[in-house]
This record gives C-alpha cells, structure tokens and sequence, in this order.
C-alpha cells in the first residue's frame, strides 16, 4: 500500500518568517494530494491540494509543489501568522479510490 | 454548513462494552465511506472502507470482528467497536465525498473507554 512520510514534525517560526512542510509518497499511482490543518480538538481542515498533472499550486499565502519523479509535494506558507499555528497533515490519494494515506503530521508553532 | 456528520461527538463507556458511532452524508447519497482512526498526537490512520450493501474493506492489522461496519443506507455508515478496551480510545472520523477532491470530514467521535 500506499507510505507517506512527512518532515519536520515540529517547527517553530517567527512571525512573518515562511513555514516549509515536506512529504514524500510510495506509490506512483497517487494522483491527488491535499494538505489539511488540525486545531486541537477538531476534525482536519482542508486548505490546499494538487493533483498529479499540476506541478505548482497557490492559494494566497499558500502554496504546494509537487514533483512526480522524486515522489514528493510541500506545502509553502509565507508571511506567517500566529492563527498559523496547529498541526498539519499531508495525504495522498491512489487513483483508484478515494480514502486518504496522511504523513505523520507537523506542529507549527508561529511565534509572535 | 457540514456535509457530513458523526454522533455522538464524544463517548465515555466502561471497558467490555460496545459503541456505535454512526456517520451520516447530509446532501449526497454515498455509496463509498471511510472510517479513520487518529491517536493522540498522531496522524489519521485509515481503518477501512465502508460499501453500501456490501461489505466493508478493511485495512491490514485491523480485526474486523472488533470493529463492526454497517453501511445499509446511501447516507448513513456505523461503526462498531465490540468489546471496547482502553487501548480503543482514539479520536474517530469519517470521511465521505463523490470524488478524492470532495472528500468531506466528519467532525470526529471522541472514544474513551475506561
């Protein structure tokens, strides 16, 4: 089956300093990748995704890139804020179904 | 507003007893659920995948005795656990969607079994 490894698992950053996020996936048959955020107690929150025809994706302050040959996707924030801050969760989808297989998650700390 | 939803939001139950948690597509009829389970500062692991009128696919290591899925209707999943025992305490979420880009998240169901 699909392994998604995730890196740093957790990072701290100054406010305003930009937060990179890196996952690597096992099977090349994954084609979708979304990034979600976790607050404490709650649910996964989408907040960007690629699939596998897009190298480079922005939302803002967002960003995800992808690279189908090494097999890995980051996601970029710039201009941080504290609100930034919570865990976050990289995944990867094979084409043949819709369940998730989700890295190993990252806790941002964004200090004010 | 939510698409999907799970109840109870959260659970305390004594040790040997049996949960249901029950998943429920608000707007779609969903052929096609998926149970995760999330441990304390740890990623969502997926446990299985539930098939309207059929049976469920599980994931390898997890026992499907233990963790019983009913999916009966086009909008509503449950799940099971049978015989519950501390080491079941997770956080469990469902996803449900018509496609892997309009996957939508349950608000998750907090077991805790004493």
């Amino acid at each position: 089956g699909e392994n998604v490894e995730q890196h740093p698992s957790t990072l701290s950053v100054q406010e305003g300093d930009s937060a990179v996020i890196k996952c690597t996936y096992s099977d090349s048959a994954s084609n979708y990748f979304p990034w979600y955020k976790q607050e404490l107690g709650k649910g996964p929150q989408l907040i960007i995704d690629i699939r596998s025809n897009v190298g480079e994706k922005k939302d803002q302050r967002i960003a995800v890139t992808l690279n189908k040959t090494a097999k890995h996707f980051s996601l970029h924030i710039t201009e941080t804020q504290p609100e930034d801050s919570a865990v976050y969760f990289c995944a990867a989808s094979i084409n043949t179904g819709n369940q998730f297989y989700f890295g190993t998650g990252t806790s941002l700390t964004v200090i004010p | 507003g939510a698409v999907v939803s799970q109840h109870p939001s959260w659970v305390i139950c004594k040790s040997g007893t049996s949960v249901k948690i029950e998943c429920r597509s608000l707007d779609f009829q969903a052929t096609t659920m998926f149970w995760y389970r999330q441990f304390p500062k740890q990623s969502l692991m997926l446990m299985a995948t539930s098939n309207e009128g059929s049976k469920a696919t599980y994931e390898q290591g997890v026992e499907k005795d233990k963790f019983l899925i009913n999916h009966a209707s086009l909008t509503l999943s449950t799940l099971t656990v049978t015989s519950a025992h501390p080491e079941d305490s997770s956080f469990y979420i469902c996803t449900s969607g018509t496609s892997a880009e309009t996957q939508y998240f349950g608000p998750g169901t907090r077991l805790l079994v004493l």
